[in-house]
């Protein structure tokens, strides 16, 4: 079974430049998540998908963050304009409704530097 | 969403039995336990998740008191591999999955 795909894994931009994020989930796979991972602490949800809706993006700071998940299946975050603050690594999880919940299946996630 | 709390860190020697005990005063009757584990650079992979009494796989074990207050996750005959960082989360058993992660722990298993 093919695990969830992210790219790219590394990037480097200055502040106030813009940067987009993709991810391509487990086939079936329903619910996607993208996390923000800042070194030392624990993943923080931006944005939960069920198919092609939103089901929280309460953490998510829509002035500079946005995602799109067209067709219910790949995904898009994006950032603009970036700031220093939002080095991180992004990660982006998926997993099943309705079975095994709470088992979701991260990929490796991309790191990113601003400078 | 119930918060958890669990020792920011803990040290071990290869061999050696680790609990990691993880509180969830507020959790709620359909709220499931769900542990992950973390290697650096990798993305969260889950291990085991409970509702209570004990469950096992080949990974770990899961203890859970009746009060469903707490847990603990206990890895046996820990090896230098299993240094990783591992969360305790609280997953609501209802269509949201929503997953909401900690501070975790961070297990240093020393040679």
């Amino acid at each position: 079974e093919a695990g969830v795909a992210q790219s790219p894994r590394y990037k480097i931009i200055e502040k106030r430049q813009s940067v987009a994020f993709w991810c391509n989930p487990i086939s079936g796979h329903a619910t996607l998540y993208w996390y923000q991972q800042i070194l030392g602490q624990g993943p923080k949800l931006l944005i939960q998908f069920q198919n092609n809706g939103v089901v929280d993006d309460s953490q998510l700071p829509k002035d500079r963050f946005s995602a799109e998940r067209l067709k219910g299946v790949d995904s898009t975050l994006k950032i603009q304009p970036a700031k220093l603050e939002d080095s991180a690594v992004y990660l982006c999880a998926s997993s099943l409704v309705g079975r095994k919940l709470g088992n979701a299946f991260f990929g490796q996630g991309t790191r990113l530097t601003v400078v | 969403l119930a918060k958890t709390t669990q020792p920011i860190s803990m040290d071990s020697y290869e061999g050696q039995e680790v609990n990691i005990t993880c509180s969830h005063n507020n959790i709620a009757t359909n709220d499931y336990i769900t542990w992950y584990q973390q290697f650096p650079s990798q993305g969260p992979r889950f291990i085991i998740q409970g509702y209570k009494t004990k469950v096992t796989n080949e990974v770990a074990s899961l203890f859970i008191p009746a009060d469903r207050k707490s847990s603990t996750l206990s890895l046996p005959r820990v090896s230098l591999s299993d240094t990783a960082v591992y969360y305790c989360l609280v997953t609501p058993n209802n269509a949201g999955n929503m997953l909401t992660f900690g501070g975790g722990t961070r297990l240093m298993v020393k040679p």
